[in-house]
């Protein structure tokens, strides 16, 4: 079975600050890796997504993650926080035949200006 | 434009009462699946659909039922509603292989 922990229910930074958020997986095969934001009363949207082409994974808004196999862990980075950056983030994992992802129980962003 | 549409987005209703929610997608995506969303548990996976006329239980059925009569289509059904089902639910589409889920906005449903 596959898992996803998310460090973190919620993380606060000051804006401009660095950005990170905690993703670890268990697969014992190579996974699919994504994180999604989701903000106020929305549904969820792709920040980016690794599928083995390369451990950095870059994304929209710039974000960028890291996979690191020897840790199991994708973790989210932003080197700057911005106001606009407050929403929660999900980190979800697919392997093998099953396509449709698990999800973490998210964490919640949090910006001080 | 691309979407997931559901519908409705709010609904409240009373415990026992049959209801339906609808989710359609115009991405003419193969994989179709049902989330709920609640405070510390993330999203839990209700039902998926690998294909028209193929479902298969998620993470938490108990309580849901699904149909895929049509590529597009993928209802959620709660035949007999309980408080313990008032929740944020997700319908999400992708295409075939690890791509991608695109979601709806969201149903706030709440059983009173």
């Amino acid at each position: 079975a596959q898992s996803v922990t998310q460090l973190g229910s919620h993380v606060s930074v000051s804006e401009g600050a660095l950005v990170l958020l905690r993703c670890n997986y268990s697969s014992s095969v190579p996974p699919y890796l994504f994180w999604y934001v989701q903000y106020p009363n929305q549904g969820l949207q792709l920040l980016l997504k690794y599928t083995s082409a390369a451990t950095l994974v870059k994304g929209i808004n710039g974000f960028e993650a890291e996979f690191k196999k020897s840790e199991t862990s994708f973790h989210l980075t932003k080197p700057s926080a911005h106001m606009s950056d407050a929403a929660e983030y999900f980190c979800a994992v697919s392997k093998g035949g099953s396509y449709i992802p698990t999800f973490g129980r998210g964490t919640s962003l949090i910006v001080h200006p | 434009e691309a979407q997931v549409t559901q519908n409705p987005r709010y609904l409240i209703t009373v415990t026992g009462k049959k209801l339906t929610v609808t989710c359609s997608q115009n991405m003419n995506h193969e994989y179709m699946s049902w989330y709920r969303q609640d405070p510390g548990l993330g999203l839990r996976q209700i039902y998926y659909s690998m294909n028209v006329e193929v479902t298969d239980k998620g993470d938490v059925p108990e309580g849901y039922k699904v149909s895929r009569k049509e590529k597009r289509n993928f209802p959620l059904i709660l035949e007999s509603p309980s408080p313990n089902q008032t929740s944020l639910y997700f319908c999400a589409s992708s295409s075939r292989g690890h791509n991608e889920q695109f979601f709806g906005p969201g149903t706030r449903l709440t059983v009173l």
